[in-house]
């Protein structure tokens, strides 16, 4: 079945340890996109990447860091420099249709840090 | 800049009673917009998206949404609540950068 996997379903770390969160689709889209949700603020951009070996930061990338050196693979780093990290991931993928990017998604990582 | 703009973080419905859940956007060029659902703990799930072919959508789960550009609205309706609607339900609109703006999100709870 083709979608997006987000692994692990839940993570816990202590404050101060980076930590990794991965993302792998098989929909053969080329975009890729890292969002942080948080109750009552809806979603918010991390960071996405429109091709391999390329990124940009979005709204809220600071404390954050990804790579795409495969298509199909997007992997957020959570470093210690992000204030505060516990919260709900989300990764997207997105293909082109009738000139609109349409985003799926995958079920998400919820990281706690204490 | 485009943005969109959901009223009501929570709205409570009677099973078999009509859903209305509120969405405005903000743009200087003709939108590209989305509503998405969303279960616990879970991602996100596209419901319908408008691309401008047609001003009333139809999506899954028998929703629907009517963009009027004069209101600049983006209202998504249902007939007829079941239990199963419940969730919280995301407005968005594509950016420039063809990224998602998204909204805040309304909670949908269906009393029995």
């Amino acid at each position: 079945d083709g979608g997006i996997t987000q692994s692990p379903k839940y993570l816990f770390r202590k404050e101060g340890q980076n930590v990794t969160l991965s993302c792998e689709q098989n929909l053969n889209h080329d975009a890729m996109y890292w969002y942080r949700q948080d109750p009552g603020q809806g979603l918010r951009l991390i960071y996405y990447s429109q091709i391999v070996n390329d990124f940009q930061k979005g709204d809220i990338a600071e404390g954050y860091s990804v790579s795409r050196e495969k298509k199909e693979s997007f992997p957020l780093t959570v470093t210690s420099a992000q204030k505060n990290p516990t919260a709900f991931y989300l990764c997207a993928s997105s293909f082109k249709t009738s000139g609109v990017y349409e985003q799926y998604f995958g079920p998400g990582t919820r990281l706690t840090v204490t | 800049a485009q943005s969109v703009t959901q009223l009501g973080s929570h709205v409570s419905v009677s099973e078999g009673a009509l859903v209305l859940l509120r969405c405005n956007y903000s743009s200087s060029v003709p939108p590209y917009l989305f509503w998405y659902v969303q279960y616990p703990n879970q991602g996100l799930q596209l419901l319908l998206k408008y691309t401008s072919a047609a001003t009333l959508v139809k999506g899954i789960n028998g929703f629907e949404a009517e963009f009027k550009k004069s209101e600049t609205s983006f209202h998504l309706t249902k007939p007829s609540a079941h239990m199963s609607d419940a969730a919280e339900y995301f407005c968005a609109v594509q950016t420039g950068a063809n990224n998602l703006f998204f909204g805040t999100g309304t909670r949908l709870t269906v009393i029995p």
